[in-house]
């Protein structure tokens, strides 16, 4: 059981826009920023957005991020075939002392 | 460019004792804390530990703590973890990962090395 609570799977077609929603509690995404990591079928995870809604360069801007409360989400417009990978939010738990992730929604572009 | 490269993985038999290093380059090693990630075979990420820039805070994950060590060699460009009391629940693959500067987030991952505990 992951602290933060992501679905376990999200599906779109091509162009279309898909968001995968993070949840959490007060000691964790209510008093940290979340980041979200991709993970492409058989390779390491990468750092997709940081600081709630920041782009590391190279990462297109259909990518974007949002936190609001105890909640975060991952916004992908114009979704591509090469999207299909597992997503994770992540941030420090103030509470736990340790970083803290979601279980991870794996995306399927139909 | 930044680079992390995992080495140590393999087998070994539960109780057992594995050493995995993390060689490091493409920036200043001795700025930036690091941090150990694994992955179970078909499961989520799970942070492992942290170590500060100059090994003076070294933090773990309750699943692995007395158990696990994180250490580095600034020298020698490199971050280790020496695993005892290894149990089944521990196979996985390992990464290696550099924290941003603000240590807010994980900036850069290894390609990972595997871990498996059997008998």
């Amino acid at each position: 059981q992951s602290v933060l609570t992501q679905p376990p799977s999200a599906s779109g077609t091509p162009g279309q826009r898909v968001t995968i929603s993070c949840s959490g509690s007060n000691s964790n995404i209510g008093s940290n920023n979340v980041n979200w990591y991709q993970q492409l079928p058989g390779t390491a995870p990468k750092l997709l957005i940081y600081s709630n809604n920041q782009r590391p360069s190279g990462v297109p801007d259909r990518f974007s991020g949002s936190k609001s409360g105890t909640s975060a989400s991952l916004a992908i417009s114009g979704l591509q075939s090469e999207d299909e990978a597992d997503y994770y939010c992540a941030a420090w738990d103030d509470s736990l002392n340790a970083w803290v992730f979601g279980g991870g929604t794996k995306l399927t572009v139909l | 460019q930044v680079q992390l490269v995992e080495s140590g993985g393999g087998l070994v038999k539960p109780g057992g004792s594995l050493r995995l290093s993390c060689a490091a380059s493409g920036f200043t090693f001795s700025d930036y804390y690091l941090t150990w990630i694994r992955q179970a075979p078909g499961k989520g990420l799970e942070w492992v530990s942290y170590i500060s820039s100059s090994s003076t805070y070294t933090i773990y994950a309750d699943s692995v703590k007395g158990r696990f060590t994180i250490s580095r060699d600034n020298a020698k460009n490199s971050v280790y973890l020496q695993m005892n009391s290894l149990r089944a629940e521990d196979t996985a693959v390992y990464y290696c990962a550099r924290l941003s500067m603000n240590q807010e987030y994980f900036q850069h991952w290894g390609q990972g090395t595997l871990v498996t505990v059997s008998s």
